[in-house]
C-alpha cells in the first residue's frame, strides 16, 4: 500500500553510482505512467513516461520499466549527479486526455558527493 | 519551452476569507488540472477542467472551491472561505490533445493564518 505522510522513503547514493526508484501501483486499468522529479519548493518536473504496451523505454541517462504483472514501475537513474538529489514520484492514469493523473507518496534520492 | 506559470507564488490568507489562484496554462494545451500538496505529502489530484467545464473531481473539491477560465488564457482557482487545513501548495498543470507529459506550474504556496 502507499505511505502517508511526513516521512518520505529516502535512497541515498554515492555520486557515479546508478539508482533504481521503485514505485507500487494499485489501479490495473491504468495504462500510462509518468516519472516526476520535483525539487524543493518547485512543481513536478516531468522525467519520462510509458505506456502500457511497452515494458521499458529509455530517456537520457534514465530508464523506465514497467512490469504489468505485478504492478510495478521503477525509475533507473545512470551515473548519478548531485543534480539528481529530489523527490520522485510516480504517476498514473488511464491514458485518454482529459483523465487527472495519481500520484504515488514519492521517494527522496540524496546524492553523496 | 513553454511553461505554466502560476501567480502568486505565496499567499498568505486568513482564515475565512476568499482566495484566488491564479494560472496560464501551455498556449495551445485543451486540459487544465489544479492539484495540491500539502507539505511532506504525495501531490493531491483537486479538478480536471476541459472545453469550458469541470471533467473530472475529487472529494477534495468540495462546495467551497470553484475553477474558471475567464478568458483564453487564464485558469484560475478560487477558495471561497479559506481554512487552516487549506494551507498548501497548490499545483497548476495542462496537457495537449495528443496526450503526452502533464505540464505542471512552479505552484502557489498558501498559507491560512
Amino acid at each position: 500500500g502507499e505511505s502517508v505522510g511526513l516521512h518520505l522513503p529516502t535512497l541515498s547514493v554515492q555520486e557515479g553510482d546508478n539508482s533504481i526508484i521503485n514505485c507500487a501501483y494499485s489501479n490495473s486499468a491504468s495504462d500510462y505512467f509518468i516519472w516526476y522529479k520535483q525539487e524543493s519548493g518547485k512543481g513536478p518536473q516531468f522525467i519520462i513516461d510509458i505506456r502500457s504496451n511497452m515494458d521499458k523505454r529509455q530517456g537520457q541517462r534514465v530508464t523506465v520499466l514497467l512490469n504489468k504483472t505485478v504492478k510495478h514501475l521503477s525509475l533507473q537513474i545512470a551515473a548519478t549527479q548531485p543534480g539528481d538529489s529530489a523527490v520522485y514520484f510516480c504517476a498514473e492514469n488511464t491514458g485518454t486526455g482529459r483523465r487527472a493523473l495519481t500520484f504515488g507518496s514519492g521517494t527522496r534520492l540524496q546524492v553523496q558527493p | 519551452e513553454p511553461e505554466v506559470t502560476q501567480t502568486p507564488s505565496h499567499q498568505v490568507t486568513q482564515m475565512g476569507q476568499e482566495v484566488i489562484l491564479r494560472c496560464v496554462p501551455i498556449s495551445n494545451h485543451l486540459y487544465f488540472y489544479w492539484y495540491r500538496q500539502i507539505l511532506g505529502q504525495k501531490v493531491e489530484f483537486l479538478v480536471s477542467f476541459y472545453n469550458n467545464e469541470i471533467s473530472e473531481k475529487s472529494e477534495i473539491f468540495d462546495d467551497q472551491f470553484s475553477v474558471e477560465r475567464p478568458d483564453g488564457s487564464n485558469f484560475t482557482l478560487k477558495i471561497r472561505s479559506t481554512k487552516l487545513e487549506d494551507s498548501a501548495m497548490y499545483f497548476c498543470a495542462s496537457r495537449g490533445d495528443r496526450g503526452g507529459g502533464y505540464t505542471f506550474g512552479s505552484g502557489t504556496r498558501l498559507t491560512v493564518v
